[in-house]
């Protein structure tokens, strides 16, 4: 049982390249998240989904696009790299929101931006 | 503009002694709140939640606690083991998931 699976877990990019970071899930969960975590800062949301087809920004989103093409897959883009989002980025699922929920994270991605 | 907040980054606590962790948060609204614990190089992991309408939740060690005139809640371990050093995050469950910045907790020998 795999749970939630971050493809890859460290990358070195130069600026002003892009890339895709790949998180997928196999709880048939339906919301999916994505967050990057800084020292000093916590988890900061990034960008969500409430279901397949759809996405909505959160607190940090510029700089970055998110798809949900398929309900098991969330991708995290970033167009044009910069140092500022050397990060390490996670991804999470979660059931539904509210009462008697919990969201579960994957390993991580740590990214940095030269 | 934070809206969950931990405004101790570190915490340090003699094994066997009680951890008192705190969170503040803004908005009246919120009625869900969780903890998790992470580790270096892993997923944060949940731990304990609480809802709104209870002022305590307890799950073995961890209690959580929550003062909703103050708008705060605690989490306490007791005893603190060694195992629990780690990364404790807040956070309160809403139209999404929003953490607190963190505490690591160290527990000595």
């Amino acid at each position: 049982n795999a749970g939630v699976t971050q493809t890859p877990k460290f990358r070195v990019l130069k600026t002003g390249q892009s890339m895709t970071l790949l998180c997928a899930q196999d709880m048939n969960h339906e919301y999916m998240y994505w967050y990057r975590q800084d020292p000093g800062m916590g988890l900061r949301l990034i960008h969500y989904s409430v279901g397949e087809g759809t996405t909505a920004k959160g607190e940090v989103p510029d700089g970055y696009n998110v798809s949900r093409l398929k309900k098991q897959n969330f991708l995290l883009g970033l167009e044009s790299a910069a140092p500022s989002q050397t990060s390490v980025y996670f991804c999470a699922s979660s059931y539904l929101l509210g009462q008697n929920t919990e969201a579960f994270f994957g390993q991580g991605t740590r990214l940095t931006v030269v | 503009d934070q809206q969950v907040k931990q405004n101790s980054p570190s915490l340090s606590v003699q094994e066997g002694r009680i951890s008192i962790l705190n969170c503040d948060y803004t908005n009246s609204m919120f009625d869900y709140f969780l903890w998790y614990k992470k580790y270096p190089a892993e997923g944060p992991t949940f731990l304990i939640s609480i809802s709104s309408i209870k002022d305590k939740n307890e799950d073995g060690r961890f209690t959580v606690f929550l003062n909703k005139s103050a708008k705060h809640l605690s989490l306490h371990i007791v005893p603190s083991q060694p195992g629990d050093s780690a990364v404790y995050f807040c956070a309160a469950n809403t139209d999404k998931l929003i953490f607190g910045t963190g505490t690591r907790l160290q527990v000595f020998p």
